[in-house]
């Protein structure tokens, strides 16, 4: 089915390990972005992607690195995880009238 | 720093009634704005979007624009209790961003 789809769900790893959460979408937008969402703060913009092999930083981009060497993946990782980034990770990409579509999130846990 | 602000509730209102759920922003330039429906657990759904100023309706949603006192307001008409969720608004100032409020929690008692 047409849509963006997140990997993994979910997500528990050790502080100091390296995870990737993986993000796809078939709507072949150019923009995509990853929000991370906590509990008083709201939806905060990590990084964003214009289009393939253009990227940007968000609001809160210290510890993640992302990539997009395909229009359709716009993959996040945390090079070595820290509990402050326990989270739920949002993909989303953005359609012709700048409304966003997201992904069903994927909830990290950094013990 | 663009922002956006709405009340964090929670807001409680009676089934049948109507839930007014409203958003300020501080740059004049604004051009879009959007309103999101968020379920516990879930990822946020698009339910209205609004580009001038005036009001939009689709079904029991209306969104109301009024860009020179910079707000912009979802009124639900018949709240029903599966309208219980955090309702986001979102604003995008002409750059490829949207910036977020915090959300509204909106609980319908049956």
């Amino acid at each position: 089915d047409a849509g963006i789809t997140q990997s993994p769900r979910y997500k528990i790893t050790e502080t100091g390990r390296q995870v990737t959460l993986m993000c796809h979408q078939t709507w072949s937008h150019s923009y995509m972005f990853w929000y991370r969402q906590d509990l008083g703060h709201g939806l905060r913009l990590i990084y964003y992607s214009a289009a393939a092999d253009i990227t940007d930083k968000g609001e809160v981009p210290d510890g993640y690195v992302v990539s997009r060497s395909k229009t359709e993946n716009f993959p996040l990782t945390l090079e070595s995880a820290t509990r402050s980034q326990t989270s739920v990770y949002f993909c989303a990409s953005r359609g012709i009238t700048g409304e966003l579509f997201f992904g069903e999130g994927s909830r990290l846990t950094v013990l | 720093q663009k922002e956006v602000e709405q009340n964090s509730g929670p807001l409680s209102v009676p089934e049948g009634a109507i839930a007014s759920l409203n958003c300020t922003y501080s740059d004049r330039g604004s051009q879009s704005f959007f309103w999101y429906r968020q379920y516990s657990g879930k990822s946020p759904e698009l339910i209205m979007s609004i580009y001038s100023n005036g009001d939009k309706e689709d079904g029991r949603f209306t969104a109301q624009l009024n860009k020179a006192s910079q707000y912009v307001s979802l009124l639900i008409r018949d709240s029903q209790p599966s309208d219980s969720a955090t309702y986001l608004c979102a604003v995008n100032s002409g750059s490829e961003k949207l910036v977020f409020g915090k959300g509204t929690k909106l609980t319908v008692n049956p």
